[in-house]
């Protein structure tokens, strides 16, 4: 089986910087992807790491250490809009399923 | 926005009724998927299907089925809807395996009374 462990809530202010952990058990690896969902919407693609090290798409970044089976999301620059729940999703390298996490439910204040 | 359309976008049914949800695409992807949604457990994937007619369960299909006779739709059937089934269902497209990125409908939600 698999399992991906992320964080349930975090709260940060407008402007800051974030991180939002993702590690992941499975019997094979392909890559690890993150999603955006804003409230009765629906999820929207973020970023993909397949190999280590760091992807970078404006204020957003996404990590991936293989190694250590774990991986985060960074937004910069926080802004209201950003409130939302963020989810790690892996595939595996046996089969064609994408799996996801629980969601980390973000809160940007003021 | 990818052409992905789920059907019907709400409905309510009765305990015990049959239900089919369908998710049509018109691009033409060859990976599909059906996840349900609810509080506390994030994405849980029902089914997916690699191809036409190739099908495989995922996590939580006890008490679901799934047909692809057509690239373009992907039906999730409840055989016989249990309260428990009450949730926001999401069809997701991707083009390939390596999955870099999946297309999402808008979803359904499904009250079963």
């Amino acid at each position: 089986g698999q399992s991906l462990e992320q964080p349930s809530e975090v709260t940060a202010v407008e402007g800051a910087i974030v991180q939002i952990n993702c590690t992941y058990q499975t019997s094979g690896f392909y890559g690890l992807s993150w999603y955006q969902q804003h409230d009765g919407g629906a999820p929207t693609f973020l970023s993909y790491n397949a190999l280590d090290g760091l992807e970078e798409t404006g204020r957003f970044s996404s990590f991936l250490s293989r190694s250590d089976s774990y991986g985060y999301l960074l937004l910069q620059e926080l802004q209201m809009k950003d409130s939302a729940s963020y989810f790690c999703a892996v595939r595996v390298e046996s089969g064609y399923a994408l799996n996801f996490g629980k969601g980390t439910s973000l809160l940007v204040t003021p | 926005d990818a052409g992905i359309t789920q059907s019907p976008r709400h409905k309510v049914t009765e305990t015990g009724t049959p239900v089919t949800l369908r998710c049509h695409q018109t691009e033409n992807h060859r990976y599909m998927y059906w996840y349900r949604q609810d509080p506390g457990h994030g994405l849980r994937l029902i089914h997916y299907s690699y191809g036409v007619k190739d099908t495989d369960k995922g996590e939580v299909s006890d008490g679901y089925s799934v047909s692809r006779s057509k690239t373009e739709d992907f039906l999730l059937t409840l055989e016989s809807a249990t309260s428990s089934q009450t949730s926001v269902y999401f069809c997701a497209i991707s083009l390939d395996r390596a999955n870099t990125e999946a297309f999402f409908g808008q979803g359904t939600r499904l009250t079963v009374v």
